[in-house]
């Protein structure tokens, strides 16, 4: 079936660092994909998506490009700050699965420090 | 403004009480999902409902019950059987259960459920 693995946290940057959290995923036909990002004691809010081989989603400085080939959806952010300390989840929704439910990787902790 | 509201924000249950938790989403989207979180671990799903007067198991409804009589409302109860009820539950809505739809998931602010 299909999934979605991200790589371990926590990550700990220092502020103004590039940041990257690896997403890959298992899925067969052409699924869409999400980050989601989790601010301490809150529910999960949409970061940005890609419903394409190629895509790149972006937003709040963050990106990340659709890669068929690899099967991956890489974050990425040039240059990061406190506030982005949060828990991002990969997630994965269609392709031949037939179901609109979301497939979610385990999260991976993003802490910056000043 | 839009949007998914939880209610209550905490929640503290004694052994071998029943209690429920409030979703109410007035973006006029058809499905509604619940989420489960343990600490340092990701999601895991409960119940959805694709359309009114419909629902099914996620990967994880033992203990739990739920009911869609709205289109606005999905409310989770967690049953005296679930042993283990101390998590942080979040519910979601989505304009469609399509599988070719790239709409996503919108989330609450969850409910955290705690045994006395």
């Amino acid at each position: 079936g299909n999934s979605v693995t991200q790589m371990e946290g926590p990550v700990t940057l220092s502020e103004e660092a590039f940041l990257t959290i690896n997403c890959t995923y298992t899925a067969t036909g052409y699924p869409s994909l999400f980050w989601y990002v989790q601010y301490p004691g809150e529910g999960l809010q949409l970061l940005l998506k890609a419903t394409k081989a190629d895509d790149k989603g972006s937003n709040k400085g963050f990106e990340a490009t659709y890669r068929k080939e690899t099967t991956s959806f890489h974050l990425e952010k040039g240059s990061v700050q406190v506030s982005d300390s949060a828990v991002y989840f990969c997630a994965l929704k269609g392709g031949s699965s037939n179901t609109g439910k979301l497939i979610f990787g385990q999260g991976t902790t993003l802490q910056v420090k000043p | 403004d839009g949007g998914i509201t939880q209610s209550p924000k905490y929640l503290f249950r004694k052994e071998g009480q029943n209690v429920t938790l409030s979703c109410e989403q007035n973006l006029n989207h058809d499905a509604m999902y619940w989420y489960r979180q343990d600490p340092g671990q990701g999601l895991r799903l409960i119940y959805y409902s694709q359309i009114v007067n419909d629902f099914q198991k996620g990967d994880i409804a033992e203990g739990y019950s739920v009911s869609r009589e709205k289109k606005e409302s999905f409310p989770l109860t967690v049953t005296s059987a679930q042993k283990n009820p101390t998590a942080f539950y979040l519910c979601a809505s989505s304009i469609d259960f399509v599988s070719e739809s790239n709409q996503p998931q919108h989330f609450g602010d969850g409910t955290r459920l705690s045994i006395l």
